[in-house]
């Protein structure tokens, strides 16, 4: 069965604590994956497109990987204004545009 | 900064009223998503819409409605709010084109029927 998992559902650092949030995926021909921030009582907020294994995409401390079976979001020296909960999405093959979302891993760094 | 819009942000409503939760966007996006989200859960997709005059419902079965009557407006309706309904409603957009997929989202809707 098609899906997408995140882990760890929690994740606490400390300032300057560099780490790496992962997400798997088991549909067969990815056809694109998504990245998004969500702040507490907000809509997501889109981060990454990501295509094929190998692809990397970064902005500002953030850096997203994907392979063939998962992808990383990679945070480096991480301030408290990265605190939120980060989806990964993909593709739904042989639909127009409709995703599976995981259920996210919350991040929260402290100073 | 994405230019989609949701209203209200917040309601509290009774067992057996119906209600409209408005979703507006000014990006031009043929597409657009209705999506329920609970805490710690994955989003839900309930409804979407391909264009003026689409509509389909999502994986998640609803006891809503929508219309898509112009490109920038997307309502969902319930028509009679139960408890169950309570949760946070997300609307969302894409232009869906091969080089932008990405979903843009609205700041949501808490819904709470007592």
């Amino acid at each position: 069965e098609d899906q997408v998992t995140q882990s760890p559902e929690a994740l606490r650092l400390q300032e300057g604590e560099s780490s790496s949030l992962n997400c798997s995926y088991t549909v067969s021909g990815l056809r694109g994956l998504f990245w998004y921030r969500q702040d507490p009582g907000k809509g997501p907020e889109f981060l990454f497109t990501l295509y094929s294994a190998g692809e990397e995409k970064e902005k500002e401390r953030l850096k997203a990987t994907l392979t063939k079976k998962e992808s990383f979001l990679h945070i480096t020296a991480p301030k408290p204004e990265d605190s939120a909960t980060y989806l990964c999405a993909v593709r739904i093959p042989g639909t127009g545009n409709q995703f599976y979302f995981g259920t996210g891993t919350s991040l929260t760094v402290i100073p | 900064e994405a230019d989609i819009y949701q209203t209200p942000r917040y309601l509290v409503i009774g067992t057996g009223k119906k209600i409209t939760l408005e979703c507006s966007q000014t990006m031009g996006h043929d597409k657009m998503y209705w999506y329920q989200q609970d805490p710690g859960m994955e989003l839900h997709l309930i409804h979407y819409s391909y264009g003026v005059n689409s509509t389909e419902k999502g994986d998640l079965s609803s006891e809503s409605t929508v219309s898509r009557i112009r490109t920038e407006h997307f309502p969902l309706t319930l028509e009679s709010a139960r408890p169950s309904h309570t949760s946070q409603y997300l609307c969302a957009s894409s232009a869906g084109t091969t080089i932008s997929l990405e979903q843009y989202f609205g700041p949501g809707t808490r819904l709470t029927v007592t």
